[in-house]
Parts: structure tokens; sequence; C-alpha cells
């Protein structure tokens, strides 16, 4: 079973403050997905990066998947409040639809 | 909009117990997934379906089963409730190597 580890687990910083969020795994993915989710909802998907080394960004969001593809960043600029919830990451196997999913990164803003 | 509806938010069962999870959704995806979410541990894959009746066992198939008799329905059956299956159930749906949308989760405790 692939294993995608993020870190860190728990953030919590004050609103107007960069932050990072590390996903890394020794597989290699198709593509990675990056999603949030929110207390008593699903995970919503917030962007899909296919290319080895490819940067996309999402307004205050910028994701990069890794050159080699074995690895992904999600960075956030001026955190905001509702930036607040849990981020997933989730590599998708070579050939086929399944997801494996992060661990799980869980983000406090502070007003 | 893409609707993924679950039966139930919150469930209590007995330990012993036959308990089954409904899941619907509104985009006549050919591809359903059942995950449980537990923290620390991200999602994990329990089961998936790529077409009705047709299913493929996950990461975690022990102790769970499903059934797919129409395309909008994927249903997830824990045959005799542990208490170790007490977690968050979470159902998403697909269209091809796209975008998993995803309900809003049962929260399933066994006592």
């Amino acid at each position: 079973t692939q294993l995608l580890e993020q870190s860190p687990q728990f953030l919590s910083i004050q609103e107007g403050e960069n932050l990072t969020v590390y996903c890394n795994s020794s597989s290699v993915f198709s593509s990675l997905q990056w999603y949030r989710q929110e207390p008593g909802e699903g995970p919503v998907l917030l962007v899909t990066v296919v290319t080895g080394g490819e940067v996309k960004k999402l307004k205050r969001l910028t994701f990069q998947f890794g050159d080699a593809r074995k690895d992904s960043s999600l960075h956030i600029t001026a955190a905001q409040p509702g930036d607040t919830g849990l981020y997933l990451c989730a590599g998708r196997d070579f050939g086929n639809e399944k997801l494996t999913f992060g661990t799980g990164t869980r983000l406090t803003i502070i007003p | 909009d893409v609707k993924v509806t679950q039966s139930s938010r919150y469930l209590v069962k007995r330990t012993g117990e036959k308990v089954f999870l409904e899941c619907v959704q509104d985009m006549d995806h050919e591809n359903m997934f059942w995950y449980r979410q537990d923290p620390g541990l991200g999602l994990r894959l329990i089961y998936f379906s790529y077409d009705v009746k047709m299913k493929e066992k996950g990461d975690i198939p022990e102790g769970y089963s499903v059934s797919r008799e129409k395309k909008e329905r994927f249903s997830l059956i824990l045959e005799s409730a542990s208490t170790n299956q007490t977690s968050m159930y979470l159902c998403a749906s697909s269209s091809g190597p796209r975008t998993q949308y995803f309900g809003p989760g049962t929260r399933l405790l066994v006592l």
C-alpha cells in the first residue's frame, strides 16, 4: 500500500501569516490532488497537478508537484480565517481510478 | 450541481449488529467509492465500484461488503459491527479519472 505523509499534522497560525504544508511519498503518482474538508462536510477538490515540477495558483494558494512526482506542497500567502480546515493530498495510481490519501493537515487560522 | 447524499449523518449501533450505509449520486457517474476517515490516518479506501454489480476491494475491506444494484446507489454493509469500526464513513463518485465528489459523511459509533 502506498503511503502519503503530510506535515505538519496540525498548524495554528495568526491571520496574515504565510504557511506551507508538505505531502511526501516514496511512490510515484500519475497526478496529485489537494482537497479541503470543513467540519461536517466531505472533502472538496482544490486542484490537480499532473506534470512533474508543475505549479498551480488558486488566489492565495500555490500548489507544486515535485519533479519526481513523489511529493507536493501547498503554500498559503496571507492566511485568512476562511482557510481553516483539514487539507488532504491524494495521489492517483497509474492506469486506474484509485486515490491514495495523505494523513491530513488540520489548519487553524486565528483572527 | 453534483450531489452525493448519504442516508444518515450519525448512527449509533451495538456490537454484532448488521449495519447498512447508503450512498446515492445524481450525476450518472460510473465510479463510486467508500472510504473511512480516522484522525491521523487520512481517508482509507474500503471498496470501490466501476459499474453496476461490479466491486473491487480497496485497502481495508476486512469486515465490510458492498452492493451496487443500480448505477446511482452504492451500499456499504457491516455484517457484524465491531467497536473498531467506529469511524467517519465517506462515499464518493466520479466519472473517469477526474474529480471525486464526496458526500457529507456518516459518523458511526459502535458500542
